[in-house]
């Protein structure tokens, strides 16, 4: 069965620093996996997703994942934090057997952007 | 721009009231989703729907139930509502698979059950 662990359940960084959000997974095959990101009160949006092509995917407003298979990670990065930043981060990975309308989330990662 | 709609926002019931809960998208998506999320769970798959009248069981669907009668509404029913079904209800849609496509979401009923 597929499993995703998001690492740090709340993160908080300067306006200006580095962001890295870590998520590990567990399948039996290759996935497909996305980072979603939830901003208050607003539904989820896609930040960016790996369905097996570039192992290191540029998603919008600047965030990028790579895909490390030997580490079963996939974590998030962004060079330079911006206020608007500020919001809960879903790691994502899909299923094998035909469940192709099924996903596994994280328990999510909150960031906090300091200014 | 895609548009998920959920109606409610915010519901307060009682324990052993029927529940509706209306979801509406406007890109004429094939495939609609019903998850609920709670803290540090993340989101859990209730139902979802790939065509008008179909639909298929998630990983958590006991005490819940669908329907789609229409391709652009997906309606998620709890029949007796119980006070472990507090929680935030998301609506989904996508035009492809949800593990090769794009979700895209609803903003969200709160619902609590006294």
């Amino acid at each position: 069965a597929q499993s995703v662990t998001q690492l740090d359940s709340h993160v908080s960084v300067s306006e200006g620093t580095p962001v890295l959000l870590r998520c590990n997974y567990s399948s039996s095959y290759s996935p497909s996996l996305f980072w979603y990101v939830q901003h208050p009160n607003k539904g989820l949006q896609l930040l960016l997703k790996y369905t097996s092509a570039a192992t290191l995917v540029k998603g919008i407003n600047g965030f990028e994942a790579e895909f490390k298979k030997s580490e079963t990670s996939f974590h998030l990065t962004k060079p330079s934090a911006h206020m608007s930043d500020a919001a809960e981060y879903f790691c994502v990975v899909s299923r094998s057997g035909g469940a192709g309308n099924k996903l596994t989330f994280g328990g999510g990662t909150r960031v906090l952007v300091k200014p | 721009d895609v548009k998920v709609t959920q109606s409610s926002r915010y519901l307060v019931k009682r324990t052993g009231e029927k529940v509706f809960l209306e979801c509406v998208q406007d890109m004429d998506h094939e495939n609609m989703f019903w998850y609920r999320q709670d803290p540090g769970l993340g989101l859990r798959l209730i139902y979802f729907s790939y065509d008008v009248k179909m639909k298929e069981k998630g990983d958590i669907p006991e005490g819940y139930s669908v329907s789609r009668e229409k391709k652009e509404r997906f309606s998620l029913i709890l029949e007796s509502a119980s006070t472990n079904q507090t929680s935030m209800y998301l609506c989904a849609s996508s035009l492809y698979l949800a593990n090769t496509g794009e979700l895209f979401f609803g903003e969200g009923s709160r619902l609590t059950v006294l």
